[in-house]
């Protein structure tokens, strides 16, 4: 069965541009939820999507903003980007919102 | 003080050690905890989750006690693939954040 698929695998993005990052869950995952995972620090949460909804937030500016599709697949968007904005992001799907997490290989943005 | 707090690491053990990791975590009213694994420049897996009445798959085992808010990862007879980041994750079970993860503690595992 085919994991969390993610793309792009890296972008190399200037300030001030916006990214469109893709997530694909593993089938019959429900639940989405995106991370941004700087050099030496764990993953930190951004949102939870179930069902199409947004199930939670985390302390990320309005910049940040992202949505699940019907088919559960999800998109995150961030504008005018920052250099601190450079990170790993990484998708992960669940079965249902508090289920355990599984990981996507992530995109790799760096920001010029 | 952070959420989910774990050894800072890092730890450098010889083949076949036997290593403990701990985690403690503020929010008392978690639901559910996991411990992942991260290789370098990789995305975390699921190593195991971790239940009140401890868990164990193989060389691995994993103990919570909730009146501590404490969570351990043992792992006997260490490999040189064991070498990794560990990750300790609660799930709040609710609010705006409900998946926390600990900054992790790197293991190296030497010859």
């Amino acid at each position: 069965d085919a994991g969390v698929t993610q793309s792009p695998t890296h972008l190399i993005k200037t300030r001030g541009q916006h990214v469109t990052l893709r997530c694909s869950p593993i089938s019959g995952h429900k639940s989405v939820s995106w991370y941004q995972q700087v050099l030496g620090q764990g993953p930190q949460f951004i949102f939870q999507y179930y069902e199409k909804e947004e199930r939670g937030r985390g302390n990320f500016p309005d910049r940040f903003s992202a949505r699940q599709f019907p088919n559960y697949s999800s998109e995150l968007n961030v504008n005018a980007l920052l250099l601190g904005d450079s990170a790993l992001y990484l998708c992960a799907s669940s079965l249902e919102i508090f289920n355990e997490q599984f990981f996507g290989p992530g995109t790799r943005l760096t920001v010029l | 003080r952070k959420e989910v707090e774990q050894d800072p690491g890092p730890f450098n053990v010889p083949e076949g050690a036997t290593v403990a990791f701990n985690c403690t975590y503020s929010n008392s009213a978690s639901q559910s905890f996991f411990w992942y694994r991260q290789d370098c420049r990789k995305e975390p897996k699921l190593l195991m989750s971790v239940y009140s009445s401890g868990n164990e798959d193989g060389r691995f085992t994993a103990q919570l006690n909730r009146a501590s808010q404490y969570i351990s990862l043992l792992i006997r007879d260490s490999k040189l693939s064991d070498s990794a980041t560990y990750l300790c994750v609660v799930n709040r079970g609710s609010g705006n954040t409900p998946l926390v993860f600990g900054k992790g503690t790197r293991l190296s595992v030497i010859a």
